[in-house]
């Protein structure tokens, strides 16, 4: 079993959709948790990072850590067609934070 | 200020063969980690480099090594290349204290044949 798990889609919404993206994961040691946004043929582009338990917002952007049940969650509001990529769950233990653990990555299609 | 910066960005090799990648990070940024992704392994780490000094490595065969140079510049050696080393190579970069902030390259697309 991998270490971070990640719904691989393909997901597909309408545009002004809410989305919800979301990542399980089995190590107790990881403290930071980052998405990351590929588009075909890049690199990945981080959107949001946490540490530890919380909610964070940006823009449109929501990140949700619950460590007590290990899931962490992205939610995108108002989708729009440019949204429409690979969106990826990371994340990395205090020890060694820039030893990032993926998930499989969720592509998502956001119809105009 | 320039992002990170990769080269080759397409290249083919033979079985058997070696190859030497290239990742230039931002500028100030000391760290560099490599990243090696496959549609069926994902994106998985391979190392990490700071201030030439390699402080994490993943869980790869030691046909693949890396070094980084006192500019920051770092580069990832595989020898005895084999056809599952087909592969997007991705380097990041991050400053000093802020660990969780990497920026990637555009990544270098391996082919072997």
């Amino acid at each position: 079993q991998k270490e971070v798990e990640q719904d691989p889609g393909p997901l597909s919404v309408p545009e002004g959709a809410i989305v919800s993206l979301n990542c399980t994961y089995s190590n107790s040691a990881f403290q930071y948790f980052m998405w990351y946004r590929q588009y075909s043929r890049k690199g990945p582009e981080l959107l949001m990072y946490t540490y530890s338990s919380g909610n964070k917002e940006d823009g449109r952007f929501t990140a949700q850590v619950d460590k007590s049940s290990k899931y962490i969650s992205l939610f995108i509001r108002d989708s729009q067609p440019s949204d429409s990529a690979t969106y990826l769950c990371a994340m990395s233990p205090s020890g060694s934070a820039r030893q990032l653990t993926f998930g499989s990555g969720t592509q998502l299609t956001v119809l105009p | 200020k320039a992002g990170v910066t990769q080269t080759p960005r397409y290249l083919i090799k033979t079985r058997g063969q070696q190859v030497t990648l290239s990742c230039s990070p931002i500028s100030g940024h000391r760290s560099v980690s490599w990243y090696q992704q496959t549609p069926g392994q994902g994106l998985q780490f391979l190392f990490e480099y700071f201030s030439e000094t390699q402080r994490n490595k993943g869980n790869f065969p030691g046909r693949f090594s890396g070094r980084q140079f006192s500019n920051s510049r770092s580069e990832m050696n595989v020898s005895t290349l084999e056809l599952g080393d087909s592969a997007l190579y991705l380097c990041a970069s991050s400053e000093d204290g802020r660990a969780y902030e990497q920026y990637f390259g555009p990544g270098t697309r391996l082919t072997v044949t």
